[in-house]
């Protein structure tokens, strides 16, 4: 099975810049592999943030952008608010699955 | 506006079978998307279990492929999950989600329900 790799923890101060990134053991991520990204709160339901490498939902904020960067997936948040700390996870589809990321721990201070 | 509302017992025998339904209104279940589960153990990240499609095609964890079952019923709106052999490792909180695809992505989500594996 895939392995999908993100950064365990990342620190970002309010009203900056930062891009988590989802890698895959199989290669370069490609839009083939759909990613996804998601934000998690404690006791929260996960929040699809992006799909589809860039589609944003209706709830996203503008903030919040999917692309390839590179051989990965990466989500950039430009303009970091209090409440953007959270985890964050990427999930990847492959050939009959999809696998998530590990996670990345984001904080804003 | 579609909900998705998980339901079962919240304590499970270890060596004995979880099961889960998810129960969806707003919307039917016979659409264009697939119905997943997802679940997150406690102080772990999210592991994607598996997920269906309303003509019954399904897709699993190949960690868990042995030991899970997802399955739909049309008539009553719902799937659900099986979980066989289950140990404390498989104690999380279970989520089940609608997946729209490149059309619209994970755009539901129920609030999910904790399971606890243990004598």
């Amino acid at each position: 099975q895939a392995v999908v790799t993100q950064e365990p923890s990342l620190t970002v101060s309010p009203g900056g810049t930062v891009t988590l990134t989802c890698g895959s053991s199989t290669g370069t991520v490609t839009s083939g592999h759909s990613p996804y990204w998601f934000q998690k709160k404690p006791g929260q339901a996960p929040r699809t943030l992006i799909y589809d490498t860039s589609n944003k939902h209706s709830w996203t904020p503008a903030r919040f952008s999917g692309s390839l960067l590179g051989a990965k997936a990466a989500l950039t948040l430009s303009g970091a608010q209090p409440e953007d700390e959270a985890e964050y996870y990427c999930l990847l589809s492959y050939t009959g699955a999809r696998v998530f990321g590990g996670g990345t721990k984001l904080t804003v201070l | 506006q579609v909900q998705l509302r998980e339901s079962g017992p919240g304590l499970v025998n270890p060596s004995g079978t979880l099961s889960l339904t998810c129960a969806v209104s707003g919307g039917s279940i016979i659409s264009s998307n697939y119905w997943t589960w997802v679940r997150q153990s406690p102080g772990k990240g999210l592991e994607w279990m598996g997920e269906i499609y309303h003509t019954g095609s399904t897709n699993y964890n190949p960690s868990l492929k042995s030991r899970v079952t997802i399955s739909i019923d049309k008539s009553k709106n719902q799937f659900s999950l099986r979980l066989n052999s289950v140990t404390a490792a498989d104690t999380a909180v279970f989520y089940c989600a609608r997946d729209g695809g490149y059309v619209s992505g994970f755009d539901y989500w129920g609030q999910g329900t904790l399971v606890t594996v243990s004598s």
